[in-house]
């Protein structure tokens, strides 16, 4: 049973470049979403893809997009990237965001280098 | 504003001790309490938790939620080297998770 996938596991950015990150869900599963988490800190909610549409989104600025594919999974686009979005960047799938409680599973994360 | 905090920040442990990690939330619409346990890139799943008082068990470790006053613990006995690790603290709320900012576990030989 293949978990979350995540590529690339490393990228080095230029300050003004644009990223695209991708994630492969958990089988099974067919909600996404991505957190950014800086060195020290938990985990930051970016936004959740279900049904091919954002869901929720977090406190993050419009740079940050997403999109969902049919087949579930889903990719996280940074605009115009700055030094501060250096980040371990962690998707992370779960089944059905139908108001309930309900487990995340996280894959293993892209390292996001801006110089 | 919603907020997930976990204290200690950082722990040093020896081999055989128990340790408790704690954490508290204030957040609207709350949903469950999860905790991950983060080695070196994926937080790996532990415990959801929903209902107040119940406590889950998964070998050494242990889990309970208090809805009333706001906060969980995480207890591990008998800990190991392998126990090393970020444990992260995470509150559904709404569609999203909230989460802590971890508690670095050091547990040595």
């Amino acid at each position: 049973d293949a978990g979350v996938t995540q590529s690339p596991t490393h990228l080095i950015k230029t300050r003004g470049q644009q990223v695209t990150l991708r994630c492969s869900p958990k089988s099974g599963h067919d909600t996404v979403s991505w957190y950014q988490q800086a060195l020290g800190q938990g985990p930051q909610f970016i936004f959740q893809y279900y049904e091919e549409e954002e869901r929720q989104r977090g406190n993050f600025p419009d740079r940050f997009s997403g999109h969902q594919f049919p087949n579930y999974s889903s990719e996280l686009n940074v605009n115009a990237l700055l030094l501060g979005d250096s980040a371990l960047y962690l998707c992370a799938s779960s089944y059905r965001t139908s108001g309930l409680s309900y487990e995340q599973y996280f894959g293993p994360g892209t390292r996001l280098t801006v110089t | 504003e919603d907020k997930v905090v976990q204290s200690p920040l950082s722990l040093v442990v020896h081999e055989g001790d128990t340790v408790t990690l704690n954490c508290s939330y204030e957040v609207t619409n709350f949903r469950s309490l999860l905790w991950y346990k983060q080695e070196k890139k994926a937080p790996t799943f532990l415990f959801m938790l929903t209902s107040s008082g119940i406590e889950k068990k998964s070998g050494r470790l242990s889990s309970i939620l208090d809805k009333k006053e706001l906060f969980s613990i995480l207890n591990i006995t008998a800990t190991q080297t392998g126990d090393s690790a970020i444990y992260l603290c995470a509150v559904s709320a709404g569609n999203q998770f909230y989460f802590g900012t971890g508690t670095s576990l050091t547990v040595i030989p």
